[in-house]
């Protein structure tokens, strides 16, 4: 079974601060993805990445930062914390390409932004 | 720009009653659509997706059509029991990258 895990299930940060939310997938996926989630507003994709080193921005990159380093971790990173970044923030991995990809969902971080 | 829309955004059935959702999209360049189910304060798991050239997919009691020159997709599932109860996503597929546009989600709760 493909596992994707988030570092943290529930975190609080205070506005400004820098906040670093880690993905591990452990199936040699070539994708990775950060979505946020909010009530009535389904999922938005936030950041991916095609391979190592690279990134794309989703439709909504303003105000956070990735990294990956490995091709198992993909890091989401919210350079000044603020409130209005208070959400659930999902990680998904993909292995193909095309008409055949489908993502695999880590459990989520709920992040509050005090 | 790619709209997903579900409705209704909620609905309450008593068990064994057959279960309809719905999903429609604005526009038809999809690669593929995916229905996924989430449970409260969870991720997301994929339960069917229908290729572009699919009309639909099946898996146990779960059935997907898609009709990709309308724009709308149906996830039927028969015989509903109080496990079903989760939010259904749809999301469909708009480049061979990954990219998915998501539907808001249908919240379904099946009463004993």
């Amino acid at each position: 079974d493909v596992k994707v895990t988030q570092s943290s299930r529930y975190l609080v940060k205070r506005t400004g601060e820098k906040v670093f939310l880690e993905c591990v997938q452990d199936m040699d996926h070539e994708n990775m993805f950060w979505y946020r989630q909010d009530p009535g507003l389904g999922l938005r994709l936030i950041y991916f990445s095609y391979d190592v080193k690279m990134k794309e921005k989703g439709d909504i990159p303003e105000g956070y930062s990735v990294s990956r380093e490995k091709k198992e971790r993909f890091s989401l990173i919210l350079e000044s914390a603020s409130t209005n970044q208070t959400s659930m923030y999902l990680c998904a991995s993909s292995l193909e390409r095309g008409s055949l990809q489908t993502q695999y969902f880590g459990p989520g971080t709920r992040l509050l932004v005090l | 720009k790619q709209e997903v829309t579900q409705i209704p955004a909620a609905l309450s059935v008593p068990e064994g009653e057959n279960l309809v959702l719905n999903c429609s999209f604005t526009d038809s360049a999809i690669y593929n659509l995916q229905w996924f189910r989430q449970d409260p304060g969870k991720g997301l798991t994929s339960l069917l997706l229908i290729q572009s050239s699919q009309r639909e997919q099946t898996s146990g009691r779960l059935n997907a059509s898609l009709d990709k020159s309308s724009g709308r997709s149906t996830l039927y599932i028969a015989a509903s029991q109080p496990g079903d109860s989760a939010t259904y996503l749809c999301a469909v597929l708009t480049d061979s990258w990954g990219k998915l546009q998501f539907g808001a989600g249908t919240q379904v709760v099946v009463t004993p």
